[in-house]
């Protein structure tokens, strides 16, 4: 079993949709969770970070984690055309910052 | 702020040439960079983990011979790979983590170089 699974997708949604991506992890000791955007032929950028179970807002992103279904989302609200990229979560135990990546959701928003 | 840069964007060589890549932390200071590779449309595979002033640490099936890799100071780390091959071609980034002294500091990646070897 891998330590992050993410339905690699893609997703296509009309502009002004919710967009809600999600990811599951089997090691209960991971503590720090992130997602990240990639747009084609770029580095990641950092979108979310979080450590604990529960809902952080940032503008149009939410992030949601659930440490006891070990189950964290991103949902994008009111999309537009430039949120069309990868979404990566990924997540970490601390200390030594190593982080397992999940496969990627390809995002593509429609105008 | 978080900013980190890598040099070159893109690179074409000849097989069996070396090519070095730059990834520098602009505005802070990184106890720990980390290069990964990846291929079209899969996600980010890590290759090694360096710490400044130490050797670094290689994944599993990651040549450390072939790619080496030095992190000299707090705000540069270089990845370079020998003798390349067609093989190598691919997309590297790098990524830095802030030395906050904080468990669980995220990493801050860089634009990427792309490698293609002919």
């Amino acid at each position: 079993q891998k330590e992050v699974e993410q339905d690699p997708g893609p997703l296509s949604v009309p502009e002004g949709a919710i967009v809600s991506l999600n990811c599951t992890y089997s090691n209960s000791a991971f503590q720090y969770f992130m997602w990240y955007r990639q747009y084609s032929r770029k580095g990641p950028e950092l979108l979310m970070y979080t450590y604990s179970s529960g809902n952080k807002e940032d503008g149009r992103f939410t992030a949601q984690v659930d440490k006891s279904s070990k189950y964290i989302s991103l949902f994008i609200r009111d999309s537009q055309p430039s949120d069309s990229a990868t979404y990566l979560c990924a997540l970490a135990l601390g200390g030594n910052n190593r982080l397992a990546f999940g496969k990627g959701n390809q995002v593509v928003v429609i105008p | 702020g978080a900013v980190v840069s890598q040099h070159p964007s893109w690179v074409i060589c000849k097989s069996g040439t070396s090519v070095k890549i730059e990834c520098r932390s602009l505005d802070f200071q990184a106890t720990t960079m980390f290069w990964y590779r990846q291929f079209p449309k899969q996600s980010l595979m890590l290759m090694a983990t360096s710490n400044e002033g130490s050797k670094a640490t290689y994944e599993q099936g990651v040549e450390k011979d072939k790619f080496l890799i030095n992190h000299a100071s707090l705000t540069l780390s270089t990845l370079t790979v020998t003798s390349a091959h067609p093989e190598d071609s691919s997309f590297y980034i790098c990524s830095a983590s802030r030395t906050s002294g904080r468990s669980g500091e995220t990493q801050y990646f860089g634009p990427g170089t792309r490698l293609l070897v002919l």
